[in-house]
């Protein structure tokens, strides 16, 4: 079965700074990894994904995330922090499947990390 | 395109109630999802559903939640009784089927229950 696993709860950078949330993911097949935000009594919302091809993904709002299969990780940055960027930000893992076949949308969530953007 | 539609957008209720939480995915998407969402444990899937059909409901926590999806454009949370450890966000997400999992999820704005 797939997880994943967010280091740090909680992340605090000054606005301006780089932004750095890490995940890593297990998985005994390729995965399907997405970064997902969710600001404050808000539904989540897509940052970026990636599925196949490059390695490094774009997202919205300056974000993107590098996927590393040797590292398993799927770590999220942004060059420079905005105070707009507050909220929690969750990384999720679904699976291809071996056979290619389609498998669904089942995400598994990581715990989810809240940044906090200090003026 | 509304986005996933869920109602209540707040819900109050007594311990021992009926709590129906409703959900209208995308039009056109095939998958719809209820999470739960709570400090303690995070973003948990309770059940999904393909084309209306019930596929996972393994992380449905007992008897008293129950899941229906009449038709693609409503789902249905039933909690009953309602407990005060039911409290929490909860989510209803919506997916169109690419194939190969390849796919992201549309989240709703949430239902914020809590059970006094």
């Amino acid at each position: 079965a797939q997880s994943v696993t967010q280091l740090g709860s909680h992340v605090s950078v000054s606005e301006g700074a780089l932004v750095l949330l890490r995940c890593n993911y297990s998985s005994s097949v390729p995965p399907y990894l997405f970064w997902y935000v969710q600001y404050p009594n808000q539904g989540l919302q897509l940052l970026l994904k990636y599925t196949t091809g490059a390695t490094l993904v774009k997202g919205i709002n300056g974000f993107e995330a590098e996927f590393k299969k040797s590292e398993t990780s799927f770590h999220l940055t942004k060059p420079s922090a905005h105070m707009s960027d507050a909220a929690e930000y969750f990384c999720a893992v679904t699976l291809q499947s071996p056979g290619g076949e389609t498998s669904g949308s089942r995400l598994t969530f990581g715990e989810g990390t809240q940044l906090t953007v200090n003026p | 395109d509304a986005g996933v539609i869920q109602s209540p957008r707040h819900e109050v209720t007594e311990m021992g109630q009926e709590v129906t939480l409703r959900c209208k995915p995308i039009s056109g998407h095939d998958y719809l999802f209820w999470y739960r969402q709570t400090m303690m444990r995070g973003l948990e899937l309770l059940i999904y559903f393909n084309n209306n059909v019930p596929i996972d409901d393994s992380g449905m926590p007992e008897d008293r939640f129950s899941a229906k999806m009449p038709n693609a454009s409503f789902s249905t949370l039933k909690i009953q009784p309602s407990e005060p450890r039911d409290s929490a966000v909860y989510f209803c997400a919506s997916s169109p089927d690419r194939g190969l999992g390849n796919t992201e999820a549309f989240f709703g704005q949430g239902t914020r229950l809590t059970v006094v």
